[in-house]
């Protein structure tokens, strides 16, 4: 099992440009999460998907849009990138489990730059 | 609401010594869970253990303890005998229902490096 992939590791962008960021798990997991990650800030929770065709807003959902076509892939979109959008996003799965017994994995995260 | 204070920003330490790492959390939920991850300088999230609201039993692994208290809030972490290799920024998290939707809410981190 590759666990959860994500693609690309690495993207430079200008101010406006849009682009795709791809998380693929393929552990069957229902949940999928979209995270960032800053300095000083810990990871805060932009979208997350409980199951295939639902997405839901997390912490932080400002100027990005997210789906989730196949339980195996959620997309994060930027449709018109800023400099605040520099960051380290990582995606996220887990199992729906009873409670809150379910852990999330996590990918090796992308490194995104907005000049 | 839900919060996660881990209020050392980074600690040094020399091999082979002990360090605790704090993490104090506040939540209204009578059920909820507690994460450690560790974030080595490859940038990757590695999950090092979960704690359930109703187990305030102690855990050990390894080299590694976790300390649960809900009477003070919280969850920390000691690493015994540190190693080089332990130099990493570790991540508490809680996990509880938040407006009907199981949502995970970190710490700041704590980086901690293990110098030889």
């Amino acid at each position: 099992n590759a666990g959860v992939t994500q693609t690309p590791k690495f993207r430079v962008l200008k101010t406006g440009q849009s682009m795709t960021l791809l998380c693929a798990q393929d552990m069957n997991h229902e949940y999928m999460y979209w995270y960032r990650q800053d300095p000083g800030m810990g990871l805060r929770l932009i979208h997350y998907s409980v199951g295939e065709g639902t997405t839901a807003k997390g912490e932080v959902p400002d100027g990005y849009n997210v789906s989730r076509l196949k339980k195996q892939n959620f997309l994060l979109g930027l449709e018109s990138a800023a400099p605040s959008q520099t960051s380290v996003y990582f995606c996220a799965s887990s199992l729906r489990l009873a409670g809150l017994t379910d852990t999330q994995y996590f990918g090796p995260g992308t490194r995104l730059t907005v000049l | 609401a839900q919060k996660v204070t881990q209020a050392q920003t980074e600690i040094s330490v020399v091999e082979k010594e002990d360090v605790t790492l704090d993490c104090v959390y506040e939540t209204r939920d009578t059920t909820y869970y507690l994460f450690w991850y560790k974030q080595p300088p490859s940038g990757e999230l590695v999950f090092l253990i979960r704690r359930n609201s109703f187990d305030e039993q102690n855990e050990i692994s390894g080299r590694y303890s976790w300390n649960f208290q809900k009477s003070t809030s919280s969850f920390n972490f000691t690493i015994t005998a540190s190693q080089v290799v332990d130099s990493a920024v570790y991540f508490c998290a809680l996990k509880s229902v938040i407006q009907g939707a199981q949502k995970l809410v970190f710490g700041q981190g704590t980086r901690l490096t293990i110098n030889p």
